[in-house]
């Protein structure tokens, strides 16, 4: 079945340090990567995304790495800052050409002062 | 100001009686979804629409309905029917061919 899973479900940095946050997906053919900040309370804010045909994108304190080989996402946050104590979720296009995406489970991330 | 909106941000209901959760946008979309999120979990769809007067099914659709007859509005009902209704609810919009959603900020439902 469609899924998209996450390696750890909580992450604790210093603040300063720089976050590397895990995501395995299920579907070969995805074409489509998403991830999404989530604070406590609020709805899920779009960080950043990657096409398949890209092994690499950089935003602003962000990194998104795509490794098709072995299926696997990761969003690197530089310098991390309290602000960046969230749940990220990553997310894949859903199957069966649907316009939807499948969200793991997320990691928590706390930043540690 | 252009997003999505949702109403109210908390809502208590009694067990037993069905209650409608509001969302609206303002930014054209075309596709607009619902999701439950429990506490520590992720989000699972319920139902979506790419277009008005047309929705599908989501992976947890039971125990729920919606309508879409305007562009801007995606109502999602709760009936008695569902068996845990106590739960988070998301409500997202996305443009045109894009998978990029945008959410709203969430409406908090716990039925007692």
């Amino acid at each position: 079945g469609e899924s998209v899973g996450l390696h750890l479900p909580t992450l604790s940095v210093q603040e300063g340090d720089n976050s590397i946050i895990n995501c395995a997906y299920s579907n070969s053919a995805s074409d489509y990567f998403i991830w999404y900040k989530q604070e406590s309370g609020k709805g899920p804010q779009f960080i950043i995304d990657i096409r398949s045909n890209m092994d690499k994108r950089q935003g602003q304190r962000v990194t998104v790495l795509l490794n098709k080989t072995v299926k696997h996402l990761s969003l690197q946050i530089a310098a991390t800052q309290p602000g960046d104590s969230a749940v990220y979720f990553c997310a894949e296009k859903g199957f069966q050409g649907a316009q939807k995406l499948v969200f793991g489970q997320g990691t928590r991330l706390t930043i540690n002062p | 100001d252009g997003g999505i909106t949702q109403s109210p941000k908390y809502l208590f209901r009694k067990e037993g009686q069905n209650v409608t959760l509001s969302c609206e946008q303002n930014l054209n979309h075309d596709a607009m979804y619902w999701y439950r999120q429990d506490p520590g979990q992720g989000l699972r769809l319920i139902y979506y629409s790419q277009i008005v007067n047309d929705f599908q099914k989501g992976d947890i659709a039971e125990g729920y309905s919606v309508s879409r007859e305007k562009k801007e509005s995606f109502p999602l009902t709760v009936t008695s029917a569902q068996k845990n209704p106590t739960a988070f609810y998301l409500c997202a919009s996305t443009h045109g061919q894009s998978y990029e959603q945008y959410f709203g900020p969430g409406t908090r439902l716990t039925v007692t």
